[in-house]
């Protein structure tokens, strides 16, 4: 089973922040969390990643909490070609496993 | 440019013809995966390789084999394919270091009749 749970869905406007919430509350100390996101039925896109600290990258922000149980990534001007479904995992250390759940698809509007 | 390639991208076959999906890439990844999208279910792991000779199943391995004789091939081989092996494939590679990211084929989308 994925390690983390994500909202089914999510609208935007175009040009306003997305925030895509994300829950993984039995992640472990050494475990990464990686965001991608597929648009239409193309391979996963990398997004970003972290371990404990927030971070940022040309594409988006990923927000951290101190306590590693949740995670937002940020998308700071939306825009159309941002629709997508989006993809929190957690990374196993054991296997380098990514287990992929249902995502959050993030429809932005004009 | 960095890349993982399969091949092919489309392929329609027949109930038992054995068929090989071929996934290579050019950036010396030790680690590399199969994994299958069905409506619904998302992205299954069928099958991982942590370096050349070494492969172990993941989530749904049932009628598929996989062979990682050298370190940038990672095939995916369906001996005898059913139709509920119809599905959209996708090859992973990314090096053992989880502190970076994995890349994704473009996907295989196999329909078995």
């Amino acid at each position: 089973d994925a390690k983390t749970t994500q909202p089914t869905s999510m609208d935007c406007a175009e040009g306003r922040a997305a925030n895509l919430p994300c829950n993984h509350s039995t992640i472990s100390g050494n475990e990464y969390v990686y965001w991608y996101r597929q648009i239409h039925s193309q391979g996963p896109q990398y997004i970003i990643h972290g371990l404990k600290n927030n971070e940022t990258n040309e594409m988006a922000s990923l927000i951290i909490t101190e306590d590693r149980k949740s995670s937002t990534l940020i998308l700071p001007h939306a825009t159309l070609r941002d629709t997508a479904v989006y993809y929190c995992i957690v990374r196993d250390y054991n296997n380098n496993d990514m287990r992929f759940g249902a995502g959050t698809r993030l429809t932005v509007k004009p | 440019e960095a890349q993982v390639t399969q091949n092919p991208r489309y392929l329609i076959t027949v109930t038992g013809k054995k068929l090989t999906v071929t996934c290579s890439q050019n950036m010396n990844h030790e680690y590399m995966s199969w994994y299958r999208q069905d409506p619904g279910l998302g992205l299954r792991q069928i099958y991982y390789s942590m370096n050349v000779e070494v492969t172990d199943k993941g989530d749904v391995p049932e009628g598929y084999k996989v062979s990682r004789k050298e370190k940038r091939n990672f095939p995916l081989i369906l001996e005898s394919p059913s139709p509920n092996q119809t599905s959209l494939y996708f090859c992973a590679s990314s090096d053992r270091n989880l502190n970076t990211e994995a890349f994704f084929g473009q996907g295989t989308r196999l329909t078995v009749v």
